[in-house]
Protein backbone atom coordinates (compact mmCIF):
# COMPACT_ATOMS: atom_id res chain seq x y z
CA UNK A 1 0.00 0.00 0.00
CA UNK A 2 1.19 3.32 -0.89
CA UNK A 3 1.63 5.57 2.44
CA UNK A 4 2.70 8.57 1.30
CA UNK A 5 0.76 9.94 -1.83
CA UNK A 6 1.39 12.93 -3.78
CA UNK A 7 -1.71 13.00 -6.03
CA UNK A 8 -0.87 15.46 -8.93
CA UNK A 9 1.92 13.57 -11.13
CA UNK A 10 2.53 16.93 -12.77
CA UNK A 11 1.95 21.12 -11.67
CA UNK A 12 2.61 23.94 -14.02
CA UNK A 13 3.28 27.62 -12.63
CA UNK A 14 4.35 30.87 -14.06
CA UNK A 15 7.02 32.54 -13.12
CA UNK A 16 6.79 35.14 -9.96
CA UNK A 17 3.59 32.94 -8.60
CA UNK A 18 2.99 30.42 -5.79
CA UNK A 19 3.51 26.53 -6.38
CA UNK A 20 1.90 24.82 -3.76
CA UNK A 21 2.86 21.05 -3.66
CA UNK A 22 0.77 18.33 -2.04
CA UNK A 23 1.23 15.82 0.13
CA UNK A 24 -0.91 13.17 2.14
CA UNK A 25 0.18 9.72 4.27
CA UNK A 26 -1.61 7.11 6.17
CA UNK A 27 0.28 6.23 8.53
CA UNK A 28 0.24 7.71 12.30
CA UNK A 29 3.41 6.98 13.15
CA UNK A 30 4.85 9.22 11.01
CA UNK A 31 6.89 11.97 12.88
CA UNK A 32 9.16 13.34 10.39
CA UNK A 33 8.54 14.53 7.30
CA UNK A 34 10.55 15.86 4.59
CA UNK A 35 10.90 17.66 0.90
CA UNK A 36 13.05 16.67 -1.41
CA UNK A 37 14.00 18.16 -5.05
CA UNK A 38 15.32 16.16 -7.72
CA UNK A 39 16.91 17.31 -10.85
CA UNK A 40 17.14 14.77 -14.16
CA UNK A 41 20.58 12.49 -13.80
CA UNK A 42 20.84 13.44 -10.17
CA UNK A 43 19.71 11.76 -7.09
CA UNK A 44 17.63 13.79 -4.59
CA UNK A 45 18.71 16.92 -2.88
CA UNK A 46 17.18 18.19 0.71
CA UNK A 47 15.02 20.70 0.22
CA UNK A 48 13.09 21.21 4.16
CA UNK A 49 11.57 19.27 6.60
CA UNK A 50 9.46 19.46 9.48
CA UNK A 51 8.63 17.64 12.90
CA UNK A 52 5.20 16.50 13.94
CA UNK A 53 5.52 18.99 16.89
CA UNK A 54 5.32 21.63 14.75
CA UNK A 55 2.87 22.84 11.97
CA UNK A 56 4.72 25.48 9.45
CA UNK A 57 8.39 25.21 8.67
CA UNK A 58 9.89 28.10 6.87
CA UNK A 59 13.20 28.71 4.75
CA UNK A 60 13.67 31.05 2.54
CA UNK A 61 10.88 30.90 -0.60
CA UNK A 62 10.40 27.29 0.97
CA UNK A 63 7.32 26.60 3.36
CA UNK A 64 6.26 23.40 4.56
CA UNK A 65 2.88 23.09 6.29
CA UNK A 66 1.93 20.00 8.48
CA UNK A 67 -1.56 19.24 9.37
CA UNK A 68 -1.47 16.15 11.30
CA UNK A 69 -5.24 15.37 12.03
CA UNK A 70 -5.56 15.55 7.94
CA UNK A 71 -2.51 13.44 7.58
CA UNK A 72 -1.54 16.21 5.02
CA UNK A 73 1.22 18.57 4.23
CA UNK A 74 2.07 21.21 1.53
CA UNK A 75 5.30 22.63 -0.13
CA UNK A 76 4.83 26.44 -0.86
CA UNK A 77 7.28 28.11 -2.73
CA UNK A 78 7.33 31.72 -3.36
CA UNK A 79 7.82 33.40 -5.92
CA UNK A 80 8.42 30.35 -8.26
CA UNK A 81 11.45 30.43 -10.39
CA UNK A 82 12.87 28.82 -13.73
CA UNK A 83 15.01 26.90 -11.84
CA UNK A 84 13.27 25.82 -9.33
CA UNK A 85 11.65 23.34 -12.38
CA UNK A 86 11.89 20.00 -11.21
CA UNK A 87 10.38 16.72 -9.70
CA UNK A 88 9.38 16.98 -5.82
CA UNK A 89 9.59 14.27 -3.35
CA UNK A 90 7.85 14.29 0.07
CA UNK A 91 8.87 11.58 2.23
CA UNK A 92 8.79 10.56 5.73
CA UNK A 93 9.58 8.72 8.48
CA UNK A 94 9.09 7.83 12.12
CA UNK A 95 8.17 4.91 14.37
CA UNK A 96 11.47 5.19 16.53
CA UNK A 97 13.60 4.68 13.27
CA UNK A 98 16.19 6.37 11.41
CA UNK A 99 15.45 10.04 10.04
CA UNK A 100 17.21 8.21 6.35
CA UNK A 101 14.46 5.15 6.14
CA UNK A 102 12.40 7.27 4.08
CA UNK A 103 8.75 6.66 2.63
CA UNK A 104 8.30 8.31 -0.55
CA UNK A 105 5.83 9.70 -2.71
CA UNK A 106 5.52 9.22 -6.15
CA UNK A 107 6.84 12.94 -7.10
CA UNK A 108 5.29 15.84 -8.99
CA UNK A 109 7.00 17.14 -11.62
CA UNK A 110 7.08 21.44 -11.43
CA UNK A 111 7.83 23.44 -14.43
CA UNK A 112 7.54 26.95 -13.57
CA UNK A 113 7.79 29.21 -16.67
CA UNK A 114 9.34 32.03 -17.76
CA UNK B 1 34.75 13.77 -1.63
CA UNK B 2 32.06 16.89 -0.59
CA UNK B 3 29.12 14.57 -1.17
CA UNK B 4 27.48 10.86 -1.73
CA UNK B 5 29.96 8.98 -4.23
CA UNK B 6 28.45 6.17 -6.75
CA UNK B 7 29.94 4.32 -8.86
CA UNK B 8 29.50 3.32 -11.55
CA UNK B 9 27.09 6.03 -12.70
CA UNK B 10 25.56 3.44 -15.00
CA UNK B 11 25.97 -0.18 -15.23
CA UNK B 12 24.49 -2.72 -18.06
CA UNK B 13 24.27 -6.30 -17.51
CA UNK B 14 23.20 -9.75 -19.13
CA UNK B 15 20.61 -11.77 -16.94
CA UNK B 16 21.15 -14.59 -14.60
CA UNK B 17 24.65 -12.18 -13.90
CA UNK B 18 26.24 -10.53 -10.69
CA UNK B 19 26.38 -7.08 -10.30
CA UNK B 20 28.32 -5.23 -7.74
CA UNK B 21 27.43 -1.43 -6.71
CA UNK B 22 29.60 0.98 -4.72
CA UNK B 23 28.75 3.80 -2.19
CA UNK B 24 31.27 6.57 -0.98
CA UNK B 25 29.63 8.27 1.73
CA UNK B 26 30.34 11.56 2.96
CA UNK B 27 33.42 11.49 5.58
CA UNK B 28 32.43 11.24 8.92
CA UNK B 29 28.36 10.14 8.52
CA UNK B 30 27.59 7.10 10.39
CA UNK B 31 24.60 6.40 8.97
CA UNK B 32 24.29 4.74 5.10
CA UNK B 33 21.03 3.65 3.36
CA UNK B 34 20.37 2.25 0.09
CA UNK B 35 17.56 3.13 -2.15
CA UNK B 36 15.78 1.39 -5.27
CA UNK B 37 14.12 3.85 -7.70
CA UNK B 38 11.77 2.52 -10.41
CA UNK B 39 10.66 4.63 -13.49
CA UNK B 40 7.91 6.79 -12.65
CA UNK B 41 8.06 5.96 -8.79
CA UNK B 42 9.55 7.28 -5.46
CA UNK B 43 12.83 5.71 -3.84
CA UNK B 44 12.08 3.03 -1.94
CA UNK B 45 14.37 1.80 0.86
CA UNK B 46 16.53 -1.53 0.96
CA UNK B 47 18.47 -1.28 3.84
CA UNK B 48 20.35 1.01 6.45
CA UNK B 49 23.68 0.67 7.80
CA UNK B 50 24.82 2.15 11.38
CA UNK B 51 28.43 1.65 11.60
CA UNK B 52 29.48 -1.64 10.14
CA UNK B 53 25.94 -3.54 10.99
CA UNK B 54 22.78 -3.56 9.42
CA UNK B 55 20.47 -1.57 11.59
CA UNK B 56 17.61 -2.41 9.36
CA UNK B 57 16.99 -4.51 6.01
CA UNK B 58 13.69 -4.84 5.80
CA UNK B 59 13.68 -3.61 2.61
CA UNK B 60 15.42 -6.03 0.25
CA UNK B 61 13.46 -7.62 -1.79
CA UNK B 62 14.62 -11.16 -1.62
CA UNK B 63 17.54 -12.74 -0.69
CA UNK B 64 19.25 -11.91 -4.35
CA UNK B 65 20.10 -8.82 -3.00
CA UNK B 66 22.91 -8.20 -0.18
CA UNK B 67 24.78 -5.75 0.84
CA UNK B 68 28.03 -5.14 2.86
CA UNK B 69 29.79 -1.99 4.99
CA UNK B 70 32.75 -3.61 6.47
CA UNK B 71 34.86 -0.62 7.62
CA UNK B 72 31.73 1.75 8.22
CA UNK B 73 32.33 3.77 4.97
CA UNK B 74 31.91 2.57 1.77
CA UNK B 75 29.22 0.41 1.16
CA UNK B 76 28.74 -2.10 -1.58
CA UNK B 77 25.06 -3.66 -2.58
CA UNK B 78 25.69 -6.66 -4.42
CA UNK B 79 22.82 -8.31 -6.84
CA UNK B 80 22.99 -12.13 -7.76
CA UNK B 81 21.86 -13.92 -10.57
CA UNK B 82 20.32 -10.15 -11.98
CA UNK B 83 16.50 -10.40 -13.83
CA UNK B 84 15.28 -8.07 -15.55
CA UNK B 85 12.99 -6.36 -13.23
CA UNK B 86 16.37 -5.53 -11.05
CA UNK B 87 16.54 -2.37 -13.92
CA UNK B 88 16.11 0.84 -11.65
CA UNK B 89 18.17 3.37 -10.23
CA UNK B 90 20.07 2.87 -7.35
CA UNK B 91 20.69 5.74 -4.77
CA UNK B 92 23.08 5.55 -1.99
CA UNK B 93 22.20 8.12 1.23
CA UNK B 94 24.03 8.59 3.94
CA UNK B 95 23.59 10.91 7.10
CA UNK B 96 26.02 12.60 9.89
CA UNK B 97 23.77 10.34 12.65
CA UNK B 98 20.64 8.41 12.11
CA UNK B 99 18.34 11.65 13.44
CA UNK B 100 19.67 13.91 10.89
CA UNK B 101 18.23 14.42 7.06
CA UNK B 102 19.94 11.63 4.58
CA UNK B 103 22.16 13.23 1.42
CA UNK B 104 22.01 10.98 -1.77
CA UNK B 105 24.31 10.69 -3.88
CA UNK B 106 23.46 10.73 -8.47
CA UNK B 107 22.75 7.60 -8.13
CA UNK B 108 23.65 4.28 -10.31
CA UNK B 109 21.59 3.63 -13.27
CA UNK B 110 21.49 -0.44 -13.67
CA UNK B 111 19.85 -2.44 -16.72
CA UNK B 112 19.41 -5.54 -17.18
CA UNK B 113 19.16 -6.92 -20.61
Amino acid sequence: DQQVKQNSPSLSVQEGRISILNCDYTNSMFDYFLWYKKYPAEGPTFLISISSIKDKNEDGRFTVFLNKSAKHLSLHIVPSQPGDSAVYFCAASGGGTSYGKLTFGQGTILTVHP
Amino acid sequence: GAGVSQTPSNKVTEKGKYVELRCDPISGHTALYWYRQSLGQGPEFLIYFQGTGAADDSGLPNDRFFAVRPEGSVSTLKIQRTERGDSAMYLCASSLMANTEAFFGQGTRLTVV
